[in-house]
């Protein structure tokens, strides 16, 4: 079965700083991966996606993720963090089955950035 | 165009009550998925609707039911509320496009508070 884990309930950065937020998962078929993010009082922003090709992701907002299969890894950067970057953001994998799909989401992290 | 929009965005109810919550999928979109967010339990899978048929549900009682109508706007509905079913429902909505790797789109959600 598919899993998330999100290392980190919690990280912050200084304004300016890299922002890496890590996303480990487990999956049994070639996985479909998703970043997200979620601003106070507001639904899920899809931020960017892999599901072939190219292992190096590129987002909104400056965003970017690398697929690294050997390490079942999906960590998402951004070179230098914003003050709006401040939101929880949340991993997860697609689980296809029985025609339809189902999200299967990590515990998120709450990205906090210092002025 | 449009995105997914929930109706209510506020909700409170007393335990014992019922609920019932409201969908509109991006135009075009047939299929919809409901998940419940809560501190504790992070984001989980409720139910997907596709052509007016549910096709994919997750690990929750019977109290918890939804359907899709002909327009593909989906409701679910909650009876006999428990305190625990205070949380955040989200809505998304996929298109066929993007169903081989279960992109979803995700509104903005609906805040259920239980009393």
């Amino acid at each position: 079965a598919q899993s998330v884990t999100q290392l980190g309930s919690h990280v912050s950065v200084s304004e300016g700083a890299l922002v890496l937020l890590r996303c480990n998962y487990s999956s049994s078929v070639p996985p479909y991966l998703f970043w997200y993010v979620q601003y106070p009082n507001q639904g899920l922003q899809l931020l960017l996606k892999y599901t072939t090709g190219a292992t190096l992701v590129k987002g909104i907002n400056g965003f970017e993720a690398e697929f690294k299969k050997s390490e079942t890894s999906f960590h998402l950067t951004k070179p230098s963090a914003h003050m709006s970057d401040a939101a929880e953001y949340f991993c997860a994998v697609s689980d296809l089955g029985n025609q339809g799909g189902k999200l299967i989401f990590g515990q998120g992290t709450e990205l906090s950035v210092k002025p | 165009k449009a995105g997914v929009t929930q109706t209510p965005r506020y909700l409170i109810k007393t335990r014992g009550q019922q609920v019932t919550l409201s969908c509109s999928p991006i135009s075009g979109h047939r299929s919809v998925s409901w998940y419940q967010q809560t501190p504790g339990q992070g984001l989980q899978f409720l139910f997907e609707y596709f052509s007016e048929t549910q096709r994919n549900k997750g690990n929750f009682p019977g109290r918890f039911s939804g359907r899709q109508f002909s327009n593909s706007r989906s409701e679910m509905n909650v009876s006999t509320l428990e305190l625990g079913d205070s949380a955040l429902y989200l809505c998304a909505s996929k298109g066929l496009a993007a169903s081989s790797y279960n992109e979803q789109f995700f509104g903005p959600g609906t805040r259920l508070t239980v009393l």
